[in-house]
């Protein structure tokens, strides 16, 4: 299974466009790439998936190389309900979606 | 309906319980899982149901006990717990598994176990 390598943290101020990359050097040719987020307290929710090229829904933008050895989730314009933690997986081919560390993104006012 | 229905949202159980955690979800998805997470850390996958049958444990203590009804519910028994056990469990569903999976996951907004 393909690892995942995020900043632990990151800080950003409302109205700010953040930007967190994903390393995953050993992403598998059938893999996808997905993003979810987590509140306190909640389970995670699907943000975005994609497998090349750039992915655009109405909450972010998921940004991929050509190489796929890594992504980066946009989110345009936060705000302070954004604060959360956000994890980057690889997988699909299984269904066997492991979990990394996840990063913790804090927006300030 | 779009969402994974987990019950109880809280649950404090002894040593010496035997309880169990139910989740639900209506939206035709054939794949059903078990996350344990424990205070910030991220979820940890333990159990994989597909079509109804298990398809991957991932080495879970037999004190944890699966169990897939029909295709809309699924259970997680409890049998002498230990401490150390606390944590929110998560049930996440998804179409299927594998490639049908590339649509996300929906997740539950999980029990808070504690065991004392």
């Amino acid at each position: 299974l393909a690892k995942t390598t995020q900043p632990i943290s990151m800080d950003s101020y409302e109205g700010q466009e953040v930007n967190i990359t994903c390393s995953h050097n050993n992403i598998a040719t059938n893999d996808y790439i997905t993003w979810y987020q987590q509140f306190p307290s909640q389970g995670p929710r699907f943000i975005i998936q994609g497998y090349k090229t750039k992915v655009t829904n109405e909450v972010a933008s998921l940004f991929i190389p050509a190489d796929r050895k890594s992504s980066t989730l946009s989110l345009p314009r936060v705000s302070l309900s954004d604060t959360a933690v956000y994890y980057c997986l690889v997988g699909g081919n299984t269904g066997k979606l492991i979990f990394g560390q996840g990063t913790t993104l804090q927006v300030k006012p | 309906d779009t969402e994974v229905t987990q019950t109880p949202k809280h649950l404090v159980m002894g040593m010496t319980n035997k309880k169990s955690l139910k989740c639900e979800q209506h939206m035709g998805h054939r794949a059903m899982y078990w996350y344990k997470q424990k205070a910030k850390k991220p979820p940890e996958l333990m159990f994989v149901y597909s079509y109804e049958k298990l398809s991957i444990n991932e080495s879970v203590p037999s004190r944890f006990s699966p169990e897939c009804p029909n295709s809309s519910l699924l259970n997680l028994h409890l049998h002498a717990l230990q401490p150390e056990d606390s944590a929110l469990y998560l049930c996440a569903s998804s179409r299927g598994q594998g490639y049908e999976s590339n649509y996300g996951y929906t997740f539950g907004s999980g029990t808070r176990l504690t065991v004392v």
